[in-house]
């Protein structure tokens, strides 16, 4: 139980399909982030929110939208998805802020996403 | 920015051997090194980690190193166990500015029975 949790765990999907995953933490965090992970590439960030406010967006194309409601929950809506799509797609939170420094990232186990 | 080079890309020890991981990185100004272990179908869970006023850091059969002059530390795994066989990312992060990490590419563990 790593306090991050992510749903659903797989999802396959057609290009024209509109899905959404989900992420939420348990842990009194403020940021949540996402990223994509591909095989034999590095982890690629996708998002960061830190309270709500979106705060990095690292030139992700608009098929993918994120939303946080609250500082608990991340969502990230898709729509026409194209096969280099196909990846496992990790939620994390952390906490940050003034007084606050050198705190880790948590993960969630992740999203398996495959586009048909 | 930050840039975290790792080595090797894969490692396989025979279970008992010790295992190292190298990493460095290129930003001066980050203070925080975490190492994370990804098993199988599962995210990356924070193993250890170090900050930058420690040269050494042990749990048990894990230890990190920190060379701050040289810009580089090390993952460092004593009577590696089958279980240990995972893939192994470091991360680099300074406090100031960006809280985002970033990552290295990834050690892939084979620990063989």
């Amino acid at each position: 139980e790593t306090g991050v949790t992510q749903t659903p765990r797989h999802l396959v999907m057609g290009m024209t399909n509109k899905k959404s995953l989900k992420c939420e933490q348990h842990l009194g965090h403020n940021a949540m982030y996402w990223y994509k992970q591909s095989a034999k590439k590095p982890l690629e960030l996708m998002f960061v929110y830190n309270f709500k406010e979106q705060t990095e967006n690292n030139s992700v194309p608009s098929r993918f939208s994120p939303e946080c409601p609250n500082s608990s929950h991340l969502f990230l809506h898709l729509h026409t998805l194209q096969p280099e799509d196909s990846a496992l797609y990790l939620c994390a939170s952390s906490l940050q802020g003034q007084g606050v420094s050198n705190q880790p990232q948590h993960f969630g186990d992740g999203t398996r996403l495959s586009i048909l | 920015g930050e840039n975290v080079e790792q080595h090797p890309s894969t490692l396989s020890v025979q279970e008992g051997d010790s295992a190292v991981i190298k990493c460095t990185y290129s930003d001066s100004a980050s203070n925080y090194f975490p190492w994370y272990k990804q098993e199988l179908g599962k995210g990356p869970q924070l193993i250890i980690d170090i900050r930058s006023n420690v040269g050494e850091k042990k749990d048990q059969r894990i230890a990190v190193t920190l060379n701050k002059t040289a810009k580089h530390f090390s993952l460092h795994i004593t009577e590696t166990q089958p279980e240990d066989s995972a893939v192994y990312f470091c991360a680099a992060r300074a406090s100031g500015g960006s809280y985002i990490p970033t990552f290295g590419r990834g050690t892939s563990l084979i620990v063989h029975p």
